[in-house]
């Protein structure tokens, strides 16, 4: 398996413009999660989903921000409008289920919001 | 929820040297705690974990020590290289009915000056 595969890797927009991330977790895993990484909140989690329903999203910063899981093998993130404080690494990870098993994360989306 | 502190935010030593990287979390039935390493510009990756039964665990070079009752974990990383340099990340879970989620720390940023 390659991974866990988001897409773009960078992705450069103007504020107001909707912003869509992609993600592809490792086949098989239950679990898929979104992360957002900032010099000042460090890792922090925004939703993830459970055989690709959601099951907690109350880190969604506000209702700009979307999530959804149409299937086991892929989920988007979308920010609409985009403001430039969106500006940060977004990642996907995704787990098999149980309480000790590691969470594998993607390469990571660099969004910078102008 | 879960709360995991993390200290230092940095840490500056010298090749050789040993590093520690001390956590705290508040909920009590936490019962899982990985440590995960994020080289500059790229993803967070697993590099220890350890388990609520097991008061420490050694992987070469890496350990980590477990303290229920006080409720705190930490990293250990001894004849530390240049390549060690990195952040880490703590982070815990509570099993089963908080689903799978993964909580983290801010991070601890490592500098090993050779």
């Amino acid at each position: 398996d390659a991974g866990v595969i988001q897409s773009p890797r960078h992705e450069v927009t103007e504020m107001g413009q909707e912003v869509t991330l992609r993600c592809k977790p490792i086949s098989g895993h239950d679990y898929l999660f979104w992360y957002r990484q900032t010099m000042m909140r460090g890792l922090e989690l925004l939703i993830y989903f459970n055989n690709n329903v959601p099951i907690d999203d109350s880190g969604m910063p506000e209702d700009r921000f979307s999530a959804k899981m149409p299937n086991a093998s892929f989920s988007t993130l979308k920010i609409q409008p985009s403001e430039p404080r969106d500006s940060a690494v977004y990642f996907c990870a995704s787990s098999f289920k149980g309480w000790n098993t590691e969470a594998f994360f993607g390469q990571g989306t660099r969004l910078t919001v102008v | 929820g879960e709360n995991v502190e993390q200290h230092p935010s940095t840490l500056s030593v010298q090749e050789g040297d040993s590093a520690v990287i001390k956590c705290t979390y508040s909920d009590s039935a936490s019962n899982y705690f990985p440590w995960y390493k994020q080289e500059l510009g790229k993803r967070p990756q697993l590099i220890i974990d350890i388990r609520s039964n097991v008061g420490e665990k050694k992987d070469q070079r890496i350990a980590v020590t477990l303290n229920k009752t006080a409720k705190h974990f930490s990293l250990h990383i001894t004849e530390t290289q240049p390549e060690d340099s990195a952040v880490y990340f703590c982070a815990a879970k509570r099993a089963k009915a908080a689903g799978n989620k993964l909580t983290f720390g801010g991070g601890t940023r490592v500098l090993v000056k050779p």
